[in-house]
């Protein structure tokens, strides 16, 4: 069957740290992986894509990984701060699928003062 | 600019009641979604338009569910007969044609919280 993971249990970490985010997939093979941040009541907010053939991607203190033999994906925030607090979503992008995405079921980030 | 809007933001619905939920998408953007959120859960997929051609249904979870765009513009989901396990948050989100930009991001709307009693 085909499935998406992310990290089931919230992440908590200290301010100043670096925040990793799993993103594993079973049975699919997008096109690209795209990172969403989603905040309480709010919608999702476009982070970072990176394609199939791409390895990594970076912008600013972001960072996502790819690799499409294991299927996964690794997103890093790095010198993390407390308004980085919120739920991160990784999503799929497939081919000729119009560019709806499969999401996966988001991981709630905490960073702690 | 503005971006995309929904509305209204909450709706709470007696079961049985038909419900409209309304999208304005980006203005100019083609390509229009809707997804349902449950709690705790990421958004899935429910259906997709480009302009007001309705090309993918394939996530509405039954035939009570129905959506349109008729002007190419704003778009409506409408849920006839409401369940209790309809009570979800409601997304909208638009993007520009993949030849255009050579991506598929997607600009999320606030959604519509449905709670039904």
């Amino acid at each position: 069957s085909q499935k998406i993971e992310q990290n089931s249990e919230a992440l908590n970490i200290q301010e100043g740290k670096t925040a990793t985010l799993t993103c594993n997939y079973t049975n699919y093979s997008p096109a690209y992986l795209q990172w969403y941040r989603q905040d309480p009541g709010r919608g999702p907010v476009f982070l970072l894509l990176i394609r199939e053939n791409e390895k990594e991607k970076r912008k600013e203190r972001l960072k996502v990984t790819f690799d499409t033999t294991l299927k996964q994906s690794l997103f890093h925030i790095t010198a993390s701060q407390p308004a980085d607090s919120a739920t991160y979503l990784c999503a799929l992008d497939l081919y000729n699928q119009g560019g709806k995405l499969i999401f996966g079921q988001g991981t709630e980030l905490s960073v702690k003062p | 600019g503005a971006g995309v809007s929904q509305s209204p933001r909450y709706k709470v619905a007696k079961r049985g009641q038909d419900v409209a939920l309304r999208c304005d998408p980006i203005s100019g953007h083609v390509s229009l979604f809707w997804y349902q959120q449950a709690l705790g859960q990421g958004p899935e997929f429910l259906t997709y338009f480009q302009n007001e051609a309705q090309l993918d249904k394939s996530g509405l979870p039954s035939d009570r569910f129905f959506a349109e765009r008729p002007e190419g513009s704003v778009s409506t989901l409408k849920i006839q007969r409401t369940q209790q396990e309809d009570s979800a948050v409601y997304l909208c989100a638009s993007s520009l044609p993949f030849r255009e930009t050579g991506t598929d991001t997607q600009y999320f709307g606030p959604g519509t919280r449905l709670t039904v009693l």
